[in-house]
Formats: C-alpha cells, structure tokens, sequence
C-alpha cells in the first residue's frame, strides 16, 4: 500500500499567490481529512469529506481557502490569495469509518510545507 | 466544541517510565487516541480506547476514563528513539458520517541519557 500521497512536499510563493495543494487518500478509504499545523496552533482540522462529500467545514479560516473532493481518490486544498499568516505545514489523511469494529485511525501523509513570503 | 489538555514539555530518562496526561471536554464521545509526531515527519497512530480502561501494546499502554474526561498514555522502558511530540485526539460522534478527529496540541517528550 503506496500510503496517503501529498504534493508538492514543499512550496515556497509569494504573497498574493494561489497555492493548490493535492492529495490522493489510501485505496478503499471513505473519509478525508486535511489539517494544518503551527507550532503556535498545533494541529487544526480545516475540512473533512466522507463519501467525498464535505462533513464539516467549519476549521477553514476563510473564504480564501476551499476545498473540493471530486471523487474518491483525489482531493484539493486552495488557497488564493495567499498570505504570509498561511505559512504551514498541511497534512492529509485518511481513514476507513463506519463498518463494525475498525477503529478508524486516521493515516497520514507526509505533509506539505507552505511558505508564503 | 472540543477542548483538549496536555502538558507542553516532559523530560524522562533513558530505561524510565513516563506517564502523558491528556484531558478533554466533548458533547458526543466517539473514542480517543493517541499519536506520535517525530519532528519533521507525520504523525503516527499508536493506540486507541473507547471503553474505560487500559489497553496494553508492547511497550506503550494507553488508559481512559470516560466519566472523568481523561486519558494517559504511559510509556515504559524509555528509549532515545521515544522523543517526539505525542498528540491526544478525541473523535466525535457526527451527523451525515465518517470520523471528526480534535487533536490537543501535543506533548514534546525528551529522553535523556
């Protein structure tokens, strides 16, 4: 199994910029997650998708960011325009919920480290 | 909402025992779990309770009580390799599906010799 897959693994834009950020989940897995981290906030939930449909947005910041799913194995994050305060690492990942006894752990990829200068 | 509590640093020595405290408000529990962040790397899944109690896995065992809010992770025979940043995650019970994971800002464990 290939894991969850992330790229670019690194990106350095300018403010003002779009950044677009990918992710393809684990085969077989229904739910998606993307999540940004500082070293200030911690870990954050931006967006969910089960079913590539979007559960709960209500992590996103703002209007600069979306999120699309547009079928199970691909998923998007943007963000335009972007801002130097955007600057982070953002994980995917992904899980298998909803059937009997699987724990659902969520398993992640190797990230994507913005820069907005 | 979710709020979710850890201590911020722990220093332990190599061959020690160390306990990670983790306590959490939440409106549906849906378990709990713990993960492993070494720097730079994603985080990695180690263990998961839904029921009180301890569930033991090598050397990492992980105890909750859900009448208290509160969970630990205790980790035994403590290697270099064990430092790393270790994040408590409550899970929600949601409408419409899937699993709502609320990380707490992770505890950064140093192992010294």
């Amino acid at each position: 199994d290939a894991g969850v897959i992330q790229s670019p693994r690194h990106e350095v834009t300018e403010m003002g910029q779009e950044v677009t950020l990918r992710c393809k989940p684990i085969s077989g897995h229904n739910s998606l997650f993307w999540y940004r981290q500082t070293m200030m906030r911690g870990l954050e939930l931006l967006i969910y998708f089960n079913n590539n449909v979007p559960i709960d947005d209500s992590g996103m910041p703002e209007d600069r960011f979306s999120a699309k799913m547009p079928n199970a194995s691909f998923s998007t994050l943007k963000i335009q325009p972007s801002e130097p305060r955007d600057s982070a690492v953002y994980f995917c990942a992904s899980s298998l919920s909803g059937y009997g006894d699987l724990i659902g752990e969520l398993f992640f990829g190797e990230g994507s480290r913005l820069t907005v200068l | 909402g979710q709020n979710i509590d850890q201590p911020t640093e722990m220093t332990a020595t190599e061959g020690a025992i160390v306990q990670i405290n983790c306590t959490y408000q939440t409106s549906g529990f849906n378990g709990l779990f713990w993960y492993q962040q070494h720097a730079g790397e994603a985080p990695t899944f180690l263990s998961y309770n839904v029921l009180d109690g301890l569930e033991e896995k090598g050397r990492f065992s992980s105890f909750l009580s859900r009448s208290k809010g509160y969970s630990y992770l205790l980790l035994k025979e403590l290697q270099m390799k064990d430092s790393a940043s270790y994040l408590c995650a409550v899970r929600d019970l949601v409408t419409g599906g899937g699993n709502k994971l609320t990380f707490g800002t992770g505890t950064q464990l140093k192992v010294e010799l």
